[in-house]
């Protein structure tokens, strides 16, 4: 069973601070991995996608890939109320279809 | 730019009545997908669709039918609801698998 994990959490930060989220995969052959948010009651949204290991950087967010380790992690630098969601991790696994994390859920406290 | 679209918003069914949800997307993307999102389970595929004419099944297909009726709409069927269908179906398109997927806004089902 090809899995994707994540802490479920909740995540708390104070506004400001750095959120980091985790996710771990067990598919070695995965190739492509995806950030998406999600507020309460919507639909996700993709935030990031990263394919090569190393750093992505999009304004406040930095997608970091380790495919020896088999981790993907998201930072949210100067963390606001606003990014107060559900984070899900997805991984392709060379077709065309994505596995999904179960998610973090994420507090920013004013 | 309407991105997905799904229909019905909402809906409660009693156990063994049947529906379809529907689901369309403008962006000319090739494959399509139907997802359910239940509490503490996350997001389980439950059948898919890479190109016009095709279809197959995700993790928990047991109880659904799709039809990918042309390159745009991509329907999921219940064909005798049960009360374990009580969920969030999500409709997702997809260009290739590099751009990940964009949703629709969802269904909620109830079954009672």
């Amino acid at each position: 069973q090809k899995e994707v994990e994540q802490n479920s959490g909740p995540l708390s930060v104070p506004e400001g601070a750095i959120a980091s989220l985790n996710c771990t995969y067990s598919d070695r052959g995965s190739q492509s991995f995806f950030w998406y948010r999600q507020y309460s009651g919507k639909s996700p949204e993709l935030i990031m996608f990263i394919y090569s290991n190393g750093d992505k950087e999009d304004g406040r967010f930095t997608a970091q890939l380790n495919k020896a380790s088999q981790y993907v992690s998201l930072l949210i630098r100067d963390s606001q109320p606003s990014d107060s969601a559900t984070y899900l991790c997805a991984v392709n696994l060379g077709s065309e279809k994505l596995v999904f994390g179960k998610g973090t859920k994420l507090t920013v406290n004013p | 730019n309407a991105g997905v679209t799904q229909t019905p918003k909402f809906q409660v069914l009693k156990t063994g009545q049947s529906m379809t949800l529907q689901c369309a997307q403008d962006m000319n993307h090739n494959s399509m997908y139907w997802y359910r999102q239940d509490p503490g389970m996350g997001l389980r595929l439950i059948y898919y669709s890479a190109s016009e004419g095709t279809t197959d099944k995700g993790e928990v297909p047991n109880g659904y039918n799709v039809s990918r009726l042309n390159k745009r709409e991509f329907s999921l069927r219940l064909e005798s609801a049960a009360p374990s269908q009580t969920s969030v179906y999500f409709c997702a398109s997809s260009r290739d698998r590099e751009k990940g997927y964009t949703f629709g806004s969802g269904t909620r089902l109830t079954v009672v």
